[in-house]
């Protein structure tokens, strides 16, 4: 049972480019998210999926895209890399978005650094 | 809108010494909250939750008490460990949001032997 897995964990990009950060779960949790980690911020959610089909934008949408075309995956892609984009990513994932005490199951992270 | 404070770092103890780490929230209704640990070059791990008013989480030594009338969620451990050493975030759900987990900024702890 691998639980949340994101890849790659490290990537280096020029300030323009696109690229794709991959996140998987093998729990067949419904809802799924994005967040990215900043020095003295905590973590801002950047999109959410409640379900297959449905994406909705979090606190810091903006340059980011994503789709949920499998329950199991939920990619997110940078258009055009800037380095105010520069930062930790992290994927989560939970049973459902209505569950209490329901807690959310992260990956190790992806660090992403745009020159 | 939802918030949650945390109490600045970082927090430098020695081992065997008390931990408090102090957190209070902003919410409108009555949110779950959670203590999180992350571990160098690790993803977030659940440390304990409270989901309702006087309700006490706990788990590896760290507790925390749901406190309705001062908003507040404040982590404690009796006795330190080196093994400890990590960031420590506090994060609130509020049932009337489907974006999940509000989170503090983070608290770094490290523990000297």
């Amino acid at each position: 049972n691998a639980g949340v897995t994101q890849t790659p964990k490290f990537q280096v990009l020029k300030t323009g480019q696109s690229m794709t950060l991959q996140c998987a779960q093998d729990m067949n949790h419904e809802y799924m998210s994005w967040y990215r980690q900043d020095p003295g911020m905590g973590l801002r959610l950047i999109h959410y999926s409640v379900g297959a089909g449905i994406t909705d934008q979090g606190e810091v949408p903006n340059g980011y895209n994503v789709s949920r075309s499998t329950t199991e995956d939920f990619p997110l892609r940078l258009l055009s890399a800037a380095p105010s984009q520069t930062s930790v990513y992290f994927c989560a994932s939970s049973y459902s978005q209505t569950g209490k005490g329901e807690p959310q199951h992260f990956g190790d992270g992806t660090r992403l650094s745009i020159l | 809108g939802n918030s949650v404070t945390q109490m600045e770092g970082p927090v430098t103890l020695s081992e065997e010494a008390f931990l408090t780490i102090n957190c209070t929230y902003t919410a409108t209704g009555y949110p779950s909250l959670f203590w999180y640990v992350q571990y160098p070059g690790e993803g977030l791990q659940l440390l304990l939750k409270a989901t309702k008013a006087d309700d006490k989480g706990s788990n590896k030594g760290f507790e925390a008490t749901y406190r309705k009338e001062t908003t507040s969620f404040h982590l404690e451990k009796g006795s330190v460990q080196v093994s400890d050493s990590a960031v420590y975030f506090c994060a609130l759900k509020y049932m009337g949001s489907a974006r999940q987990l509000t989170f503090g900024s983070g608290t770094q702890l490290t523990v000297l032997p």
